[in-house]
């Protein structure tokens, strides 16, 4: 399915470490798409890469594209307990129509 | 930045009511707009492609009479859960394409939380 996959499904880190996740896929893709969900609200988008971009940065964040191995990446420097949240990827094929991945649970210890 | 709007953010009902649930885009024209569903802890689950003007897409595994979509404007969609039942009971995301821009241009609204008792 074109469903992206997250890894790890949870994190615990303390605040001032850095948090990767990890999001897999199975078919090739226009774009991938990182979201931020706080418990019981709605999606706050994050970055968008698109098929021919390897990485983006935003802030504190930078997201890889490895089309190759159908992989993409989320890293937070230096996170907060601000960024305590779940984080979705979500690709997108020829519909452009995203489709998202089941999530990392993220908890940042102050 | 453009802005969808979900209207109720939450709602309560009783077994076998029926509950309209509306998505807005506020700034832009969105002759797409889509809707999810997810469920506590888990990911979101697209339910159905709403086309301005056109009979909406469903997922398969949707049921099209109990999840009535109707796109009528550029600016509006409503999702009305026929019949409510306790599984039913979810949160609701819509989100809308912008209709003047890439096709990966698409914003959510902030959801809607349905209770069913």
């Amino acid at each position: 399915s074109q469903q992206g996959e997250e890894d790890p499904q949870a994190l615990s880190i303390q605040e001032g470490e850095n948090a990767t996740m990890n999001c897999s896929y199975k078919t090739s893709i226009n774009n991938l798409q990182w979201y931020r969900q706080n418990s019981g609200r709605g999606l706050v988008h994050l970055i968008l890469i698109r098929s021919n971009e390897r990485e983006k940065h935003s802030g504190r964040l930078r997201v890889t594209l490895d089309t190759s191995k159908k992989s993409s990446s989320l890293l937070i420097t230096a996170s907060r307990a601000a960024d305590t949240a779940s984080y979705f990827c979500a690709v997108s094929g020829g519909s452009y129509i995203p489709t998202f991945g089941r999530g990392t649970s993220l908890i940042v210890h102050p | 930045g453009a802005v969808v709007s979900q209207h109720p953010s939450w709602v309560i009902c009783k077994s076998g009511t029926s509950v309209k649930i509306e998505c807005r885009s506020l700034d832009f024209q969105a002759t797409t707009m889509f809707w999810y569903r997810q469920f506590p802890k888990q990911s979101l689950m697209l339910m159905a492609t709403s086309n301005e003007g056109s009979k909406a897409t469903y997922e398969q595994g949707v049921e099209k009479d109990k999840f009535l979509i109707n796109h009528a404007s550029l600016t509006l969609s409503t999702l009305t859960v026929t019949s409510a039942h306790p599984e039913d009971s979810s949160f609701y995301i819509c989100s809308a394409r912008d209709h003047s821009s890439t096709l990966d241009t698409q914003y959510f609204g902030p959801g809607t939380r349905l209770t069913v008792l």
